[in-house]
């Protein structure tokens, strides 16, 4: 069975980077037929494609976000990360990664990232 | 960008309801279109993808439709654990995608 976990810091002070990984088991993340991606949650909101990547490395980012995402792979460790960069308190979610098709049908159980000083 | 309208935003019904909640994309989006379910606290949960083909292990109770712009996702006869909130994503764009505002079904 497919698990992925992310990991990371659940509190980030204004104007620094988020980091977070996502770490799968139980499956490859080298699979040709998915995506990985990261979605995010505002506390209360609704749901918010940040990015995705392919195994090869290929990304893709929402516009509204991309001058401060990265999306990097790791195939040798099977995780993936996320870098958020100038982060404000409207960056405070729950953080979520999930593996793409044309739905994502495995997720993590998500971790709440708080911006605060 | 493709913009995603769900209604209603929230409805109440009664355990044995049929319950119908639509999803409007702002351009054609052909079938690239998917439901979830998600419950407080807990992620989204996968219910439909390519706008009708159920996910392995959800209910028949649940099924959706529709083509271009107009999607349907209903309930046939609502059960106490559906009540929860319900998202339409599309994936035209894929692997970028779009969320629908979503749609709490409460208890009446």
């Amino acid at each position: 069975q497919l698990q992925l976990q992310e990991s990371g810091p659940g509190l980030v002070k204004p104007s620094e980077t988020l980091s977070l990984t996502c770490t799968v088991s139980g499956g490859s993340i080298s699979s040709s037929s998915y995506y990985w991606g990261w979605i995010r949650q505002p506390p209360g909101k609704g749901l918010e494609w940040i990015g995705s990547i392919y195994y090869s490395g290929s990304t893709y980012y929402n516009p509204s976000l991309k001058s401060r995402v990265t999306i990097s792979v790791d195939t040798s460790k099977n995780q993936f990360s996320l870098k958020l960069s100038s982060v404000t308190a409207a960056d405070t979610a729950v953080y979520y990664c999930a593996r793409q098709k044309i739905g994502a049908d495995y997720w993590g159980q998500g971790t709440l990232v708080t911006v605060s000083s | 960008d493709i913009q995603m309208t769900q209604s209603p935003s929230s409805v109440s019904a009664s355990v044995g309801d049929r319950v119908t909640i639509t999803c409007r994309a702002s351009q054609g989006i052909s079938s690239w279109l998917a439901w979830y379910q998600q419950k407080p606290g807990k992620a989204p949960k996968l219910l439909i993808y390519a706008a009708s083909s159920l996910q392995s292990g959800v209910p028949s109770r649940f099924s959706g439709s529709g083509s271009g712009t107009d999607f349907t996702l209903t309930i046939s006869s609502l059960q106490p654990e559906d009540f929860a909130t319900y998202y339409c994503q599309q994936a035209n764009s894929f692997p970028a995608l779009t969320f629908g505002g979503g749609t709490k079904v409460e208890i009446k």
